[in-house]
Order: structure tokens, then C-alpha cells, then sequence
């Protein structure tokens, strides 16, 4: 069965600051990986996906994760963090079975302070 | 570009009551999913349809649940009897089907039952 952790509930950062989300995932076979954003109020946005090609994945805003097949990880990482970053981060993992069921972390809240 | 959409965003209840949300997904995109968020938790998945056909239900789907999509596009998921323990967000995403590909979820409906 697949899984997700997020290791971190809240994360709290000064504006300017780098940023990491970690996540580790539990996965019977090659997985697809992702991360999804959550602002108030708003739909969940992909920020970014790893399918199995590159290891170190970019994403929108200035994001990037790295995928590590040895740690069974995948943190999320920027190098400078913006007001407009704090939201609620979900690593995901794809349920796999021939289509996308996706299984979500319990997220991490991320408050970027001025 | 419309995304998907959800309607109503919001619902209050009463407990017993039915109620009937309904998602309208891109419209080229045949596969569509039900997720379901409670308060500090990442979405569950409820179910899914490709095309017109459900074709994977979640034990979190009780008999009180139910879900169509009658012509392969909008969807409908209704809940009978409706209890306090249904109080959360309901959110739809839609995809275009192929393997590995990203899903995009709507604004979700808030559901409040008293």
C-alpha cells in the first residue's frame, strides 16, 4: 500500500529565509510524487510532480523537490521564502492501480513572518 | 481556460437531511474524482469515474453516499441522512486520463451539518 508523511505539521519562517517541507512516502512499486498547495479559501494547485524521470523536480513559484529513492523522500525546498508562500502543503503519492487515486499527507501548515 | 467547478461552495444542514453537490470538470477531461477534507487532515478519496463509469469506491463511501455522471461530464454526489460527521469539504478533480497525469481540483464545497 502507498503512503505519505509529512514530517512536519507547521513550519514557520522569516520572509527571505530558505524553506523545507519534508515528506516520506511508502510505495510497493515506482511511484508518482507531488505536491499540492492549499491557500485559503482555494483549490488545491499542483505545484510539482515527479514521474520517474528527473530526480530534482522544478516547480512553480521557485520550488523545487528532490526525489530520493534511498531515504524513500521527498522535501520540498525553496530557496527563499515570500509572504505569499504561507499556505498548507500536502505531499502526495499516486495509489497507483492503473489510474491516479491520490493519497494524501496530513500537511504542513507554512507561516512566513516580515 | 475554466477550471473546474463546484456548486453550491457552501451548505448548511441540518442533520437527516439529504443533500446534492454537484462538480463540472474540464470539459475534455474524462476521468473525475471525489475527495473528501475534514478540519487538519490532507483529502480522502471517495471515488471515481471514467467516463460515465464509477469504477472504484472507498470504504469511506457509505450506503448513505452516492455519486453519478450520467453523460461523462458534470457529476453529482449526494448525501441521505445526512450526520454531524459529514461536516466537511467536499472537492472534485478531473483529469484527462492517461497514466501519471496531473489532476485539477475545484474549489471544493464546504459542508456543515448541525
Amino acid at each position: 500500500a502507498q503512503s505519505v508523511t509529512q514530517l512536519d505539521s507547521h513550519v514557520s519562517v522569516s520572509e527571505g529565509t530558505p524553506v523545507l517541507l519534508r515528506c516520506n512516502y511508502s510505495s510497493s512499486y515506482s511511484p508518482s510524487l507531488f505536491w499540492y498547495v492549499q491557500h485559503p479559501n482555494k483549490g488545491l494547485q499542483l505545484l510539482l510532480k515527479y514521474t520517474s524521470a528527473a530526480t530534482l523536480v522544478k516547480g512553480i513559484n521557485g520550488f523545487e523537490a528532490e526525489f530520493k529513492k534511498s531515504e524513500t523522500s521527498f522535501h520540498l525546498t525553496k530557496p527563499s521564502a515570500h509572504m505569499s508562500d504561507a499556505a498548507e502543503y500536502f505531499c502526495v503519492v499516486s495509489g497507483g492501480g492503473g489510474y491516479n487515486k491520490l493519497i494524501f499527507g496530513a500537511g504542513t501548515r507554512l507561516a512566513v513572518h516580515p | 481556460d475554466t477550471g473546474v467547478s463546484q456548486d453550491p461552495r457552501h451548505k448548511i444542514t441540518k442533520r437527516g437531511q439529504n443533500v446534492t453537490f454537484r462538480c463540472d470538470p474540464i470539459s475534455e477531461h474524462n476521468r473525475l474524482y471525489w475527495y473528501r477534507q475534514t478540519l487538519g487532515q490532507g483529502p480522502e478519496f471517495l471515488t471515481y469515474f471514467q467516463n460515465e463509469a464509477q469504477l472504484e469506491k472507498s470504504r469511506l463511501l457509505s450506503d448513505r453516499f452516492s455519486a453519478e455522471r450520467p453523460k461523462g461530464s458534470f457529476s453529482t454526489l449526494e448525501i441521505q441522512r445526512t450526520e454531524q460527521g459529514d461536516s466537511a469539504m467536499y472537492l472534485c478533480a478531473s483529469s484527462l486520463g492517461a497514466v501519471e497525469e496531473t489532476q485539477y481540483f475545484g474549489p471544493g464545497t464546504r459542508l456543515l451539518v448541525l
